[in-house]
């Protein structure tokens, strides 16, 4: 059964830049995982941020950049605005299963 | 405009069963496979199954292998999600959502709360 791994908080100043990161425990994380990115704010439907590692949608924000780096993937937030302050969910397919990763709190403070 | 449009929340009783639908509009629906995916009161996102909308073929997480059951209907583009044997641990808001084969998730259903209680 795959475990997928976020932090469970982090903490950025307004304006700044913070990097969320999803990891696998099959291995490495490639493009073959189609990592996604989901953002939840309290009360609301989860929102798809990014799809297959780096596609954004219309909705995306331009601040919001999806990459691989070493054997994760990776969420920038880049010029973090205080609506950006959310949970952000990370989703592979690694070991031929879909599996969420538990979740990172960002706090924008 | 694409929609998921999902059926309303439900009371069960533990060991019962309960079917959510999720009815599309806006798109080719067999061209999209259709996830479901829960969250429990104050939880994460848990990955629940996937159905393929063009064969008819699901696969689901090994936590609801046997309990969980995805049909679709293709002359009304709805998807169905029934899950039975249920208990207090099934209390969740459950979600449909849209995939794009090959990994492209996009919109989601607005969630219908199924709730477990004796």
């Amino acid at each position: 059964q795959t475990v997928v791994t976020q932090e469970p908080s982090l903490t950025v100043s307004p304006g700044g830049t913070v990097t969320l990161t999803c990891a696998s425990s099959t291995g490495a994380v490639t493009v073959g995982c189609l990592p996604n990115w989901f953002q939840q704010k309290p009360g609301q439907t989860p929102r798809t941020l990014i799809y297959s590692s780096y596609n954004k949608h219309s909705w995306t924000p331009a601040r919001f950049s999806g990459f691989l780096l070493g054997d994760k993937a990776m969420l920038t937030l880049s010029d973090v605005q205080p609506e950006d302050e959310a949970e952000y969910y990370c989703l592979l397919y690694c070991g031929r299963t879909w599996a969420f990763g538990g979740g990172t709190k960002l706090t924008v403070l | 405009q694409v929609q998921l449009v999902q059926s309303g929340a439900e009371v069960k009783k533990p060991g019962a069963s309960v079917q959510v639908s999720c009815k599309t509009s806006g798109y080719t629906f067999t061209t999209y496979f259709i996830h479901w995916v829960r969250q429990a009161p104050g939880h994460g996102l848990e990955w629940m199954g996937i159905i393929n909308t063009d064969d008819g073929v699901t696969d689901s997480a090994h936590n609801f292998k046997g309990r969980l059951t995805m049909t679709r209907d293709t002359s009304t583009s709805t998807v169905y999600m029934e899950l039975n044997g249920l208990t207090s641990g099934d209390t969740a808001l459950y979600y449909c959502v849209r995939e794009k084969p090959g990994g492209g998730f996009d919109f989601w259903g607005h969630g219908t709360m199924v709730s477990v209680s004796s």
